[in-house]
């Protein structure tokens, strides 16, 4: 079964400092990956995308990712959190070969930046 | 440009009854998604369709739930005789032909969401 794992619930960090938001997945075949960031009450908005290429990829916002393919993992980064990056954080993955490009999402994790 | 476009926002229903759930994808998009999120869970895949046809619908419940994306007009996912257990928020997405060339690994674009409560 194709699965995506975010293993912190929550990840509090101060303003300023860097942040990092885990992604595991694990799927049969070749994937595309993806970031997607939810405020209250909204739908989920694009970040970043992994498709091929340089393992680091950089998005709105100032975020990054670093895609690893012998630890299959897309953590997202970025260097100096804001407070309003307090949100909740989604890692999706999508099969290459899947003919109904759906995408396969994690559980998310809510960040909170304090001031 | 409008994005992906939901209604209603929220939605109450009483057990039993129907919801009706409408999309309107982002202009020139043909390809619909739906997704439905569980309080404090991600967004579970539940079919996915193109203008007249259904492609892909192994994520919906086989009873009580359908969806279609007409040629005029949005998509709708329809829940008939609702349970405290469709209590969820349904969210839309779209994208263009994603079987045209780059298109395939572009990033669905998503709606607000619908909010459906079942008292």
């Amino acid at each position: 079964a194709q699965s995506v794992a975010q293993p912190e619930d929550q990840v509090n960090v101060a303003e300023g400092n860097p942040l990092t938001v885990k992604c595991t997945y694990s799927v049969s075949g070749n994937p595309y990956l993806f970031w997607y960031v939810q405020y209250p009450n909204r739908g989920l908005q694009f970040l970043l995308k992994y498709i091929t290429g340089d393992n680091l990829v950089k998005g709105s916002y100032g975020f990054e990712a670093e895609f690893n393919k012998s630890q299959t993992s897309f953590h997202l980064k970025k260097p100096s959190a804001l407070v309003s990056d307090s949100a909740l954080y989604f890692c999706a993955v999508r099969l290459i070969l899947d003919s109904s490009y759906k995408l396969i999402f994690g559980s998310g994790t809510r960040l909170l930046v304090r001031p | 440009n409008a994005g992906v476009m939901q209604n209603p926002r929220h939605l109450v229903r009483r057990r039993g009854q129907e919801a009706r759930l409408r999309c309107s994808p982002v202009k020139g998009h043909s390809h619909v998604y739906w997704y439905r999120q569980l309080p404090e869970e991600g967004l579970k895949f539940m079919v996915y369709l193109q203008k007249e046809n259904i492609i892909d619908e192994s994520g919906m419940p086989k009873e009580r739930f359908s969806a279609e994306f007409p040629k005029e007009g949005p998509s709708i996912l329809r829940i008939q005789q609702v349970v405290r257990g469709d209590s969820a928020a349904y969210f839309c997405a779209s994208s263009p032909n994603p079987t045209v060339g780059y298109v395939s690994n572009q990033p669905q674009h998503f709606g607000d969401g619908t909010r459906l409560s079942i008292l």
